[in-house]
């Protein structure tokens, strides 16, 4: 399973964009990368998923290099309720394939 | 069409006692895994079942805990002589053949 490194924590203004980049060395061909978003008291909610290049949906903004040895989560016009802890993931996308969570990156908005 | 539902929310169990927590996937959903969450850190998988089968076990402590996903019913997560070590939050995921986990709510439980 490829390990995942991403900041501890960000502060960030309501209103403002937020990247969190993640790095993954030794991601393998078939595994897909992911991020996930946890709310205090509550579990895990999937934000998106991508391979490589570019991947946009409502919510978010998923951006892969060539290499696929790091992404970025972007989050644009951040809110107060975008406050949670960021979860990114490296796996193969096949089900059974547990998940494994590191620290996460605590992302704080501020008024 | 209602999400993973894990019951209880909360838990308080004393020392010694009996912990069991439920987890119904979302309709449609075969596959359940258990996570567990202590404080301040990311989430560990313990345990991943089909159907009537365990797959994935290798995240489960050796001793007092075991799971089980009946043909009819919710998962059940069993925690037996809890100590205080067991408290943490435990969620339930679920997933279709392929793609896509959700997760519950999770349930939170205190050993006293």
């Amino acid at each position: 399973l490829a390990k995942t490194t991403q900041p501890i924590s960000m502060d960030s203004y309501e209103g403002q964009e937020v990247n969190i980049t993640c790095s993954h060395n030794n991601i393998a061909t078939n595994d897909y990368i992911t991020w996930y978003q946890q709310f205090p008291s509550q579990g895990p909610r999937f934000i998106i998923q991508g391979y490589k290049t570019k991947v946009t949906n409502e919510v978010a903004s998923l951006f892969i290099p060539a290499d696929r040895k790091s992404s970025t989560l972007s989050l644009p016009r951040v809110s107060l309720s975008d406050t949670a802890v960021y979860y990114c993931l490296v796996g193969d996308n096949a089900a059974g394939n547990k998940l494994t969570f590191g620290g996460g990156t605590r992302v704080l908005v501020k008024p | 069409n209602a999400g993973v539902m894990q019951n209880p929310r909360h838990l308080v169990r004393r020392r010694g006692q009996e912990a069991r927590l439920r987890c119904s996937p979302m309709k449609g959903h075969s596959h359940v895994y258990w996570y567990r969450q202590l404080p301040e850190e990311g989430l560990k998988f313990m345990v991943y079942l089909q159907k009537e089968n365990i797959i994935d076990e290798s995240g489960m402590p050796k001793e007092r805990f075991s799971a089980e996903f009946p043909k009819e019913g919710p998962s059940i997560l069993r925690i037996q002589q809890v100590v205080r070590g067991d408290s943490a939050a435990y969620f339930c995921a679920s997933s279709m053949d392929a793609y896509g986990y959700t997760f519950g709510s999770g349930t939170r439980l205190t050993v006293v």
